[in-house]
Order: C-alpha cells, then sequence, then structure tokens
C-alpha cells in the first residue's frame, strides 16, 4: 500500500496560466475527494467522485476549476487563467464505500500552488 | 450547512503531560461523525480518531480520548503522556454525507 500519491508538489505559476495537479489514490479505493487548504486554515472540500461520476461540487469550485476521474482511478484537477488567490495546497483524499458511516479519508501530502 | 470552530490557535504542552483541545460544531444533521485529524510539519493528514454522535461513550485510541457533550456541541481531544512526535496541526472536523467540514486547526506543540 503506497497511499494517496499527489503530483507535483510544488507548482509555481504565473497569473492567467493554466495549471493540472493529479492525484493517484490508494488503488482499492473507489471514493476520490480534493479539497483546498490556505495557510493557517483547515481545508475545504472541493468536490467529490465515486468511480468516474462526480458526485458533489462546492460553491467554492468556480467554473475556472474541473475535475476528471475518467476511469475511475486516478484523478486531475485543472485551474484554468489561475488568479493570485488559487494559491493555496490542494489536497486529494481517497476512501473505500462501506456498509455504514462515512469512510475514512485517506489524505495525500498535497500540491502547494504558488501564483505570482 | 455545517460550521466547525476550534478557538485555541496555538497550544503548547510539557512532555509526558496532558493537554486538551477545544471543539465545537454546529450541524443540521441527525447522524453525523465528527473526527479530530492530525497534520504534522511538512507531512499528510492522519485521522486520530472519530465519534459517532449516536453514540454516549466516548471513542478513545490508545493516549487519545474524546469528551463528547452532545447537547453542547463541544467535542474536545484529550492527548494524555503528550509526546514529541504529537507535535503538529490538529484540526476536528464533522461530515455531512460524505464531505468534510474542518475546523480551522489547533497547532500544538510538544516541549521536551
Amino acid at each position: 500500500d503506497t497511499g494517496v500519491s499527489q503530483n507535483p508538489r510544488h507548482k509555481i505559476t504565473k497569473r492567467g496560466q493554466n495549471v493540472t495537479f493529479r492525484c493517484d489514490p490508494i488503488s482499492e479505493h473507489n471514493r476520490l475527494y480534493w479539497y483546498r487548504q490556505t495557510l493557517g486554515q483547515g481545508p475545504e472540500f472541493l468536490t467529490y467522485f465515486q468511480n468516474e461520476a462526480q458526485l458533489e461540487k462546492s460553491r467554492l469550485l468556480s467554473d475556472r476549476f474541473s475535475a476528471e476521474r475518467p476511469k475511475g482511478s486516478f484523478s486531475t484537477l485543472e485551474i484554468q487563467r489561475t488568479e493570485q488567490g488559487d494559491s493555496a495546497m490542494y489536497l486529494c483524499a481517497s476512501s473505500l464505500a462501506g456498509a455504514g458511516g462515512p469512510d475514512e479519508q485517506f489524505f495525500g501530502p498535497g500540491t502547494r500552488l504558488t501564483v505570482l | 450547512a455545517q460550521t466547525v470552530t476550534q478557538s485555541q490557535p496555538e497550544m503548547s504542552v510539557q512532555e509526558a503531560e496532558t493537554v486538551t483541545l477545544s471543539c465545537t460544531y454546529d450541524t443540521s444533521e441527525n447522524n453525523y461523525y465528527l473526527f479530530w485529524y492530525k497534520q504534522p510539519p511538512s507531512r499528510q493528514m492522519i485521522l486520530v480518531i472519530r465519534q459517532e454522535a449516536y453514540k454516549q461513550q466516548n471513542a478513545t485510541e490508545n493516549r487519545f480520548s474524546v469528551n463528547f457533550q452532545k447537547a453542547a456541541k463541544s467535542f474536545s481531544l484529550k492527548i494524555s503522556d503528550s509526546q514529541l512526535g504529537d507535535t503538529a496541526m490538529y484540526f476536528c472536523a464533522s461530515n455531512a454525507g460524505n464531505m468534510l467540514t474542518f475546523g480551522g486547526g489547533t497547532r500544538l506543540m510538544v516541549k521536551p
């Protein structure tokens, strides 16, 4: 079990550029989540997938943000026309849907985005 | 809507001592869970302990235990016999379905 992995770990970009992050969940996990964490704050939910279906999106996920999980395995999060306010740590988590109660979410190390 | 509030931005404790981190929450859900997550410096977040709201008995995991006061919507974390490795950010969270709502965190420093 290699855990949840995220790439890249750090990304520096200029305002207006597009960026894409990748998350590889734990292999048998069917649920995948994206969160955003700004400095000194707790993570905020962005969206989640069950298999390849995107089941929930936060109002935080503006139309510049898009997430995909095409084959129900890895996921990508793209931010178009980045703004300085997008600077944050982007966390991915995965879980295995259980029979009752919320699944335990296992978090990746995050991708730290800096928009200049 | 759910809100989670952690009123202690920073705390410190001497090694081997006991410390309690506070958390209050608000939810419209009838059936929910509460969690404490630990985020060590430059490392990924891990689940410390979770509590099912319909269970009256407080959850315990080794040196970590919670004091769950449902009527007061309070969910504090007690760490006994603090160790240097407990130094981290601690986040309280509640769930609405599969989405977690986190508090702002408490930075805990364990001093030798």
